[in-house]
Formats: C-alpha cells, sequence, structure tokens
C-alpha cells in the first residue's frame, strides 16, 4: 500500500522561480489537503479540496494554487517562490466514512 | 472552525502516566476528537478518536467530558519513544470542514 506519495522529496528554489509540489493517494478518498510546517511550528492548512472538482483556502493560502486533477491527485503549485515559503509540506488525505487523516512522508522545500 | 488550545509543552520521566488536556469551546456537534503523535520529520499520524465518554486503545486512552469542551489523552507509562508533539484535531471529516490543527503539545520523555 503506497497511502500518499509526495514528490519530490526535496528541493532547492531560487526565489522567484515557480514549482508544483504532487501529491497521489490511492485509497479512494474524498478529501486532500495540503499543509505547511515552518521548523519547530505546528501544522498550517494551506488549500483543501473536499472532492474532485472543488477546492478552498486554507489558514494561509496566500502565494500558492492548488489542482485536484481526478480523485487521485492534489498539486501545490508556487507561481513565484519567495523565502518565507521555505517550509515543509505534507499532503494529507481522509475519507467522509473514516476517521483519520492519511499524511505523505512531506517535501522539504528551500527557497533561497 | 473549532479552534483548539494545548499547552505548549511537556516533560516526563519514563514508566510516568501523561495526560495531555486539550480545550475546544466552540466544537460542533458533528464533530470528532482525534489525537495525532508527530515525530520530527515525519508526518503526524492517528493516536485515537473519540465522541464522548472515554476511548481506549492498546497505546493509549481519551477521555471527553459530557459538556465536549476539553479531552485528555492520556498514554500510560510513557517511554523515550514517546517523546514526540501530539496534535488535538476537532472536526468532521464526514462532511466538508476543513481540518485545522493546533500547535500541539511538544512531550519530552526523561530517563
Amino acid at each position: 500500500n503506497a497511502g500518499v506519495t509526495q514528490t519530490p522529496k526535496f528541493q532547492v528554489l531560487k526565489t522567484g522561480q515557480s514549482m508544483t509540489l504532487q501529491c497521489a493517494q490511492d485509497m479512494n478518498h474524498n478529501s486532500m489537503y495540503w499543509y505547511r510546517q515552518d521548523p519547530g511550528m505546528g501544522l498550517r492548512l494551506i488549500y483543501y479540496s473536499a472532492s474532485e472538482g472543488t477546492t478552498d483556502k486554507g489558514e494561509v493560502p496566500n502565494g500558492y494554487n492548488v489542482s485536484r486533477l481526478n480523485k487521485r491527485e492534489f498539486s501545490l503549485r508556487l507561481e513565484s517562490a519567495a523565502p518565507s515559503q521555505t517550509s515543509v509540506y505534507f499532503c494529507a488525505s481522509a475519507d467522509r466514512g473514516g476517521n483519520t487523516i492519511y499524511f505523505g512522508e512531506g517535501s522539504w522545500l528551500t527557497v533561497v | 472552525l473549532a479552534k483548539t488550545t494545548q499547552p505548549i509543552s511537556m516533560d516526563s520521566y519514563e514508566g510516568q502516566e501523561v495526560n495531555i488536556t486539550c480545550s475546544h469551546n466552540n466544537i460542533a456537534t458533528n464533530d470528532y476528537i482525534t489525537w495525532y503523535q508527530q515525530f520530527p520529520s515525519q508526518g503526524p499520524r492517528f493516536i485515537i478518536q473519540g465522541y464522548k465518554t472515554k476511548v481506549t486503545n492498546e497505546v493509549a486512552s481519551l477521555f471527553i467530558p459530557a459538556d465536549r469542551k476539553s479531552s485528555t489523552l492520556s498514554l500510560p507509562r510513557v517511554s523515550l519513544s514517546d517523546t514526540a508533539v501530539y496534535y488535538c484535531l476537532v472536526g468532521d471529516l464526514r462532511g466538508n470542514t476543513p481540518l485545522v490543527f493546533g500547535k500541539g503539545t511538544r512531550l519530552s520523555v526523561i530517563a
């Protein structure tokens, strides 16, 4: 079972560059989430998608865009990376009939 | 959104029972209370979930009073490997609400 898979695991960007973090889940879950976690801090919700075709802003959406490509995939895009976006990014998914969120292993992003 | 408040950090000696309390004064009727554990460089993982009263599994117990405005995670006889950050999450996974984590409690277990 792959669960929630994120790519890439590590990335270094220059200020102003763009990139997309990919996330895919194989558990047929309806809901998917993107969180960021700064060093020594808690998780903050960037965007979420309650179902295929819908996306909504979370706590810290500025500087990011998302796409729910299909039920399996939920990508996060940084259009013009800034040093303040240096963080660990976690993708997660959940089933409305289930009782927990499943997290990916994280993507470490450094913007210099 | 149900906001949660937890102590920032706690210390405990090995073998002791640890209780971490979470406040969630504006919990909604359909919200469940779920606790997660996070080790450094890993994503959070599920520990336990409850709606009311008491829930127990092989790793922890969860106590929820009748008014549901708080909950307490109880870890029996902690070991060094229980050193982690613990998050209380309140929300309805069965709906479309966003799931917002609090700041978590950093538990340090000392030998």
